[in-house]
């Protein structure tokens, strides 16, 4: 099955530093990869998304890269705010939706410090 | 687009009854509902998967008869913790998918339970 890593678990950053997750992924076939992010008590919401014909998508703050060859995916935020503090899932699967089921990271805490 | 539902957000319940959460998709059909279990600071832990009108796939080391599972529809699939004891405190949180990809996985609210 797949093994999804997340790195760090936790990180501190100074207001308007760059924050960046790593995550790897161990079976090839997985194509679709969000990021969510889960405040605290609240329902992981979905920030960003790559499909394996991409190899980089941005969205405003926000960027994710993928390289399927070394089969792993980074999350990077720039000009970073404390209400981006969080904590912030990766996740591989094999479709985007439907029956696959998502393989998970351990989640990473980020902490921005104002 | 892509809006699911959870109820209750909260509940306690007494040790040895039985509490039954709903999730509901909004705006599409969800052809699998996803079940977690989350514990403070932790990852999501997948309980069970399941397709609508078929039996629930629970993950190994979960209870089928404790955590019972139900798909009956393309929009609501609800699960019941069955005499439920303390240790089964959790925060537990559904996601739905359907077939229509674009929408991916979204989740619901989420039920922060207490058993007392």
């Amino acid at each position: 099955g797949e093994n999804v890593e997340q790195h760090p678990s936790t990180l501190s950053v100074q207001e308007g530093d760059s924050a960046v997750i790593k995550c790897t992924y161990s079976d090839s076939a997985s194509n679709y990869f969000p990021w969510y992010k889960q405040e605290l008590g609240k329902r992981p919401q979905l920030i960003i998304d790559i499909r394996s014909n991409v190899g980089e998508k941005k969205d405003q703050r926000i960027a994710v890269t993928l390289n399927k060859t070394a089969k792993h995916f980074s999350l990077h935020i720039t000009e970073t705010q404390p209400e981006d503090s969080a904590v912030y899932f990766c996740a591989a699967s094999q479709s985007a939706g439907g029956s696959y089921i998502p393989t998970f990271g351990r989640g990473t805490s980020l902490i921005v410090h104002p | 687009g892509a809006v699911v539902s959870q109820h209750p957000s909260w509940v306690i319940c007494k040790s040895g009854t039985s509490v039954k959460i709903e999730c509901r998709s909004l705006d599409f059909q969800a052809t699998t509902m996803f079940w977690y279990r989350q514990f403070p600071k932790q990852s999501l832990m997948l309980m069970a998967t399941s397709n609508e009108g078929s039996k629930a796939t629970y993950e190994q080391g979960v209870e089928k008869d404790k955590f019972l599972i139900n798909h009956a529809s393309l929009t609501l699939s609800t699960l019941t913790v069955t005499s439920a004891h303390p240790e089964d405190s959790s925060f537990y949180i559904c996601s739905a998918s359907g077939q229509n990809t674009n929408y991916g996985y979204t989740f619901g609210s989420g039920t922060r339970l207490t058993v007392v």
